[in-house]
């Protein structure tokens, strides 16, 4: 089983910042099957990247996903409100097909 | 527009059974897998297996193998998650998804359900 961890496990900061978010896995992610996804409390996540650096339909573009292999990015240039949430990372690759624990970004 | 509508909340005792369900709508059913993923009170997601509704290929993790089924009534576009004796550590959310990209399991999840509460408890 691919185990994802990631960094750091809360990332306080201020609207208008970047926020840069890792993820890294215990194998390498074949394909970079990598994806990402925001959840706010209460509702189900979203999908934001896959493919480790594509864009989900209808995410703004300051959301930007990269990596391959073992280490993985999630960077949103410019912090807007709403993006104050809990980001996950998942690989697909290989069955079972795991979640990274999280990485939840407050306000500072 | 693509909708997944799951059950609603439920409340068991240790030991029962249940099965809670998840609908899609606005797209082939056949086409996509769907998959179940697991929410406990304050903790991540993980992922619990998923089912082909063409055919009912299913692909478990090994964490939820035994102790949970997947299943699927394509006649009625409905897939399912069923326990045949809950525990109080089943207590979560579950969330039923639609896996992107047609006839492959190795696809990301374009669409969630809005998720079905299940309280185990005495």
């Amino acid at each position: 089983e691919i185990v994802l961890t990631q960094s750091p496990g809360t990332l306080s900061l201020s609207p208008g910042e970047r926020a840069t978010l890792s993820c890294r896995a215990s194998q390498s992610v074949s394909s970079s099957d990598l994806a990402w996804y925001q959840q706010k409390p209460g509702q189900a996540p979203r999908l934001l990247i896959y493919g480790a650096s594509s864009r989900a339909t209808g995410i703004p573009d300051r959301f930007s996903g990269s990596g391959s292999g073992t280490d993985f990015t999630l960077t949103i240039s410019r912090l807007e409100p709403e993006d104050f949430a809990v980001y996950y990372c998942q690989q697909y690759g290989r069955s079972p097909f795991t979640f990274g624990p999280g990485t939840k970004v407050d306000i500072k | 527009e693509v909708q997944l509508v799951q059950s609603g909340a439920e409340v068991k005792k240790p030991g029962e059974s249940l099965r809670i369900s998840c609908k899609g709508s606005g797209y082939s059913f056949t086409s996509y897998w769907i998959t179940w993923v697991r929410q406990m009170p304050g903790k991540g997601l993980e992922w619990m297996g998923a089912i082909d509704p063409s055919d009912s290929y299913t692909n478990y993790s090994p964490s939820f193998q035994g102790h949970v089924t997947i299943s699927v009534d394509k006649s009625i576009s409905t897939a399912y998650l069923q326990w045949s004796g809950l525990k109080a550590s089943d207590t979560a959310m579950y969330y039923c998804a639609r896996l992107a990209g047609q006839y492959s399991s190795s696809q990301p999840i374009d669409y969630w359900g809005q998720g079905t509460l299940v309280t185990v408890s005495s």
